[in-house]
């Protein structure tokens, strides 16, 4: 069985300040890790995914992630905010070799001011 | 190419009544899953349509039931509508059932009165 838990349910930043959203996972084989952005009134984005190889994935928008095994975490980064940016965003997992079943978290909503 | 579409955009419902949601795949892709996503919460696992097979479930009663049909379109269907459905279901589209990849509909809107 898998799970993810997103620290923080509200994340506030201000534009051009650093964007950390947290995000720790359990899995009983090897996990496939993904970040998914969502804007009011609309589906779920791709905006990166971990799957094998380097542990630091860079995906859209400027976003990136780290897989850290030792720490079961995934966290979220972005160098600097923008206004745009302000969406909700759900960190995902799904075990290997069973890809498109995915286990979200419950989200983290950015909050970006001026 | 024509992303995932899906239909209707919002519904409104009685307790007890039944429902059909309705989802396009994307232009190549053989499979479909189906979330549903409650208020405040991360999209749940309901079940996922591989060549017109359920290819796996997640803690979802009977009455939550799909079909895939040879466009690789599907259909979630809900009987006996309970308050707790409402939500909003949103449906993902992958080329194949071992894809990464999941591209996701804008999703429909339930709301059970």
């Amino acid at each position: 069985a898998q799970s993810v838990t997103q620290l923080g349910s509200h994340v506030s930043v201000s534009e051009g300040a650093l964007v950390l959203l947290r995000c720790n996972y359990s899995s009983s084989v090897p996990p496939y890790l993904f970040w998914y952005v969502q804007y009011p009134n609309q589906g779920l984005q791709l905006l990166l995914k971990y799957t094998t190889g380097a542990t630091l994935v860079k995906g859209i928008n400027g976003f990136e992630a780290e897989f850290k095994k030792s720490e079961t975490s995934f966290h979220l980064t972005k160098p600097s905010a923008h206004m745009s940016d302000a969406a909700e965003y759900f960190c995902a997992v799904t075990p290997t070799g069973t890809a498109s079943k995915l286990t979200f978290g419950t989200g983290t909503r950015l909050q970006v001011t001026l | 190419e024509t992303g995932v579409t899906q239909s209707p955009t919002h519904l409104i419902k009685t307790r007890g009544q039944q429902v059909t949601l309705r989802c396009s795949s994307q232009s190549g892709h053989n499979t479909v899953s189906w979330y549903q996503q409650a208020l405040g919460q991360g999209p749940q696992f309901i079940f996922q349509y591989y060549r017109e097979e359920e290819n796996g479930r997640g803690n979802f009663p009977p009455r939550f039931s799909g079909l895939q049909f040879p466009n690789y379109s599907s259909e979630l269907n809900v009987n006996a509508l309970e308050l707790d459905d409402s939500a909003l279901y949103l449906c993902a589209s992958s080329r194949t059932s071992a894809s990464y990849e999941q591209y996701f509909g804008p999703g429909t809107r339930l709301t059970v009165t």
